[in-house]
């Protein structure tokens, strides 16, 4: 069955702390990975995303991600976080030349940083 | 340039009512879903329409109806609403171009049904 993991529901950090968030998927064939953050009361939005090619992509806000596809993994990371970073983030998969793209998300994981 | 419109923004429907949920994206995006938002379960497929004229069940369709009405316009239907349907729900949609297929979000449809 396709599904993403998400390791951690809430995440509790100081300002300046390091962050990586986990992600797992299961999912045949080759994949599309993306990572959404969704701030208090606003919509998703997109973060990063992997395609192909290099498997370390940068994204918006200094987050990076990491995809390794031996541990079916895409784990998310910043290396100093900040209070503004407060949000819930979502890992999501597709995969290539599926029905329509649709996109299969992770549980969430809530990220509050304390300034 | 508007992405995603979903209206309405907020609303409260007393069981077993029905309503209709619209959404309309400007991207001339081929793919349009729509998602239910629910605390500690992230985001679930509720319904997906991979192009115009075509419509699929996703994770959790039972309650729903979908109609993609044109390329821009996919509406989500609550026949007989129920309290386990209160939720957020989100339209989004995608471009099938190559194999880019990051999605766009509307802002979000709080419904409460008491």
């Amino acid at each position: 069955a396709q599904s993403v993991s998400q390791h951690n529901h809430h995440v509790i950090l100081s300002e300046a702390a390091s962050l990586e968030l986990g992600c797992n998927y299961s999912y045949g064939g080759t994949v599309n990975l993306f990572w959404y953050v969704q701030y208090p009361g606003q919509h998703l939005q997109l973060l990063l995303k992997y395609f192909s090619g290099d498997p370390l992509v940068k994204g918006i806000k200094g987050f990076e991600a990491e995809f390794i596809k031996s541990k079916f993994s895409f784990n998310l990371r910043k290396p100093s976080v900040q209070w503004s970073d407060t949000a819930e983030y979502f890992c999501a998969v597709t995969g290539r030349g599926n029905q329509g793209g649709k996109l299969i998300f992770g549980q969430g994981t809530e990220l509050s940083v304390k300034p | 340039n508007a992405g995603v419109t979903q209206t309405p923004k907020f609303q409260v429907l007393k069981t077993g009512q029905s309503m209709t949920l619209q959404c309309a994206q400007d991207m001339n995006h081929n793919s349009m879903y729509w998602y239910r938002q629910d605390p500690g379960m992230g985001l679930r497929l509720i319904y997906y329409s991979a192009s115009e004229g075509t419509t699929d069940k996703g994770e959790v369709p039972n309650g729903y109806n979908v109609s993609r009405l044109n390329k821009r316009e996919f509406s989500l239907r609550l026949e007989s609403a129920a309290p386990s349907q209160t939720s957020v729900y989100f339209c989004a949609s995608s471009s099938r171009t190559g194999s880019h297929t990051e999605a766009f979000f509307g802002q979000g449809t709080r419904l409460t049904v008491v």
